[in-house]
């Protein structure tokens, strides 16, 4: 099976455009989570997706968005950036299926180095 | 809500030593306590979970102990070879329809 991919794999923009990142999860897996890292701050928690509905959510503000697709590829969309955006974010896909075995393993893609200048 | 303190942020050992990172959390209601390994330039992996159900889960020389009424868990390595470098984060859940709640993250040392 193909891993979690991530596009693009290193992004450099400037304060106040936007961006929007991309993620493919493995084939079959309904859950997409987006996270944040930056150095010192470990993984923080953006939202996840399952079936096209945001199924949980984190404390950031409301410049961070995502949106999931039918065949479960997601897109997350930063605006207005900030110098304090600048991270790896990272996609993870799990099965998100009640009942499974392996239902709770989250899979992660290499993540998307984003750069504000 | 729920939160996850894991200790030490930094763990320096002797290659062959045996190296161990705890963590604990705040909901009684978890039940999913897994630890990701990651590496330099790579995203986090999993390689280790414990449910609660269980106390003590071995994979090699990888294992996780569980303690429910103290709500702690914590990851055992023995026999650290220098390819155990990295940054491990443990994880808490309370099923598949919540978010994981992580830990700040141990970055782990092997001194040759």
């Amino acid at each position: 099976k193909a891993g979690v991919t991530q596009t693009p794999r290193y992004l450099i923009k400037t304060r106040g455009q936007q961006v929007t990142l991309s993620c493919s999860p493995i084939s079959g897996h309904r859950s997409v989570s987006w996270y944040q890292q930056t150095p010192g701050q470990g993984l923080q928690f953006l939202f996840e997706y399952f079936s096209e509905t945001q199924r949980n959510k984190g404390n950031f503000p409301g410049r961070f968005s995502g949106r999931q697709f039918s065949n479960s590829r997601s897109e997350m969309n930063v605006s207005t950036l900030e110098l304090g955006d600048s991270a790896l974010y990272l996609c993870a896909s799990s099965a998100g299926l009640a009942g499974g075995r392996s239902l709770n393993e989250q899979f992660f893609g290499p993540g998307t180095r984003l750069t504000v200048l | 809500g729920e939160n996850v303190e894991q200790h030490p942020s930094t763990l320096s050992v002797q290659e062959g030593d045996s190296a161990v990172i705890k963590c604990t959390y705040s909901d009684s209601a978890s039940n999913y306590f897994p630890w990701y390994k990651q590496e330099l330039g790579k995203g986090p992996q999993l390689i280790i979970d414990i449910r609660s159900n269980v106390g003590e889960k071995k994979d090699q020389r990888i294992a996780v102990t569980l303690n429910k009424t103290a709500k702690h868990f914590s990851l055992h390595i023995t026999e650290t070879q220098p390819e155990d470098s990295a940054v491990y984060f443990c994880a808490a859940s309370k099923g598949s329809n919540y978010q994981l709640i992580w830990g700040a993250g141990t970055k782990l040392i092997i001194k040759p």
